[in-house]
């Protein structure tokens, strides 16, 4: 099947820092990743959908100037935390599919907050 | 937003035991739902899409059902294993892997051997 990386998989940081997570479709092209978020014992949220050589799209309730998204190839997503706050700690994980196929998830990002 | 709801949230179940749970969703404007199987430091792994009310996926010892009249379906695991333990999402979405997914909370299966 194929493959999505993340990087890095884990990143702790001092309140008011960015932080930049990768997402990476290592062996197709992606025109299309999801950027989703997850709270202790809650479900997988979709914060944006990243498009490629476009705009991102964002979920109701999730700020895009706080959230930035870059997708500036085929292969690589990026999303940064700006002025991470201990509340934006949680779960990232991203996820890509070829065209017209399920989609494919990366292993995470584990983000703290101090 | 989708209500999307997984039943039971947690349970353990013996080495060799079969077991079942449910994913509810609203069966207005269904596409199609998606199963994943997410391993403790591991990606998530798609299991099934499923899109016609009545499909029965298989793959190995577990299976899937659907019905859209009434928004829900199944995941069956025959003989569990350890290896089985993990948490399965379901998630309505449309067909096609570039379509937006709404997920449920997952239900955590233990296999105790």
């Amino acid at each position: 099947g194929a493959v999505v990386s993340q990087h890095p998989s884990r990143v702790i940081c001092k309140s008011g820092t960015s932080v930049k997570i990768e997402c990476r479709s290592l062996d197709f092209q992606a025109t299309t990743m999801f950027w989703y978020r997850q709270f202790p014992k809650q479900s997988l949220m979709l914060m944006a959908t990243s498009n490629e050589g476009s705009k991102a799209t964002y979920e109701q309730g999730v700020e895009k100037d706080k959230f930035l998204i870059n997708h500036a190839s085929l292969t690589l997503s990026t999303l940064t935390v700006t002025s991470a706050h201990p509340e934006d700690s949680s779960f990232y994980i991203c996820s890509a599919s070829p065209s017209q196929d399920t989609q494919y998830f990366g292993p995470g990002t584990r983000l703290t907050v101090l | 937003i989708l209500n999307v709801e997984q039943s039971p949230q947690s349970l353990h179940v013996q080495e060799g035991d079969s077991t079942n749970f449910t994913c509810s969703f609203p069966s207005s404007n269904f596409y199609a739902l998606h199963w994943y199987r997410w391993e403790t430091a591991k990606s998530p792994e798609a299991l099934f899409v499923m899109t016609l009310n009545g499909d029965e996926k298989k793959k190995g010892r577990i299976s899937a059902t659907l019905n859209t009249k009434e928004g829900y379906s199944y995941l069956y695991i025959k003989g569990s294993q350890p290896e089985d333990s993990a948490t399965y999402l379901c998630a309505p979405g449309r067909v096609f892997g570039n379509e937006k997914l709404t997920f449920g909370t997952g239900t955590r299966l233990t296999i105790i051997p």
